[in-house]
């Protein structure tokens, strides 16, 4: 059963790109969350999905960033316009549906690690 | 606001050296509190973790102690070993907002041998 798929690993972008981040989630899941981890600080939760729908983005700035998580593919997270404060590793998790949720247990992928020039 | 505190910021262990790392949250509503282990370049993988109707977990080397009415909860890391050296961070989940976790600053761990 393969982990958490985040691709790319390492993406570039120059200020006033967009950033399109990738995520699949282990088979069987149905709930991602996006977190965000800047340089030496703990990680910072985002948004959390499940198919088709946003469930809570409270974690999400305003502007420039969206989140979806399609029917069919990954979760996709994208930051339009980016700037150099966008620069971090942003992880994506998945955990099963809330009927098996007996151990809370997130996983997670190994991330994508931004910079923006 | 920072809801999960976590200290110390880095610490070093010599090898078989007991390595303790302690965390205070706020919200009484937690009812989740895992520990997660990350290598440079990886993602946070669960180590362990603990819910509140106990005080203590044990898994291998691995324990955390939880004190329910002090609000914190920490991991003791015995024999710690090189290969144990990573950032460890603690973390929570529960309340209203039962889906997503709330991380501690994390603890950047060397062991040396």
């Amino acid at each position: 059963n393969a982990g958490v798929m985040q691709n790319p690993r390492h993406l570039v972008r120059r200020r006033g790109q967009e950033a399109r981040l990738r995520c699949s989630p282990m088979k069987g899941h149905s709930h991602v969350y996006w977190y965000r981890q800047l340089p030496e600080e703990g990680l910072k939760f985002m948004v959390y999905l499940q198919k088709e729908n946003i469930i809570d983005e409270s974690g999400m700035p305003k502007e420039r960033f969206s989140a979806e998580f399609p029917k069919e593919g990954p979760s996709i997270l994208r930051i339009q316009q980016v700037v150099r404060g966008d620069s971090a590793a942003y992880f994506c998790a998945s955990s099963p549906s809330l009927a098996d949720l007996a151990g809370n247990e997130q996983f997670f992928g190994p991330g994508t690690r931004l910079t923006v020039l | 606001q920072q809801q999960v505190k976590q200290s110390p910021q880095s610490l070093i262990v010599q090898k078989g050296g007991i390595s303790i790392i302690n965390c205070a949250y706020e919200n009484t509503a937690f009812d989740y509190f895992p520990w997660y282990q990350q290598f440079p370049g990886k993602g946070p993988a669960l180590l362990i973790a603990i819910r509140p109707d106990v005080s203590e977990k044990k898994e291998g080397r691995f324990t955390i102690s939880f004190n329910k009415s002090a609000k914190q909860f920490s991991l003791h890391i015995m024999d710690s070993q090189p290969g144990d050296s990573a950032t460890y961070f603690c973390a929570a989940l529960g309340g209203t907002s039962y889906e997503k976790l709330t991380f501690g600053q994390g603890t950047i761990l060397t062991v040396h041998p």
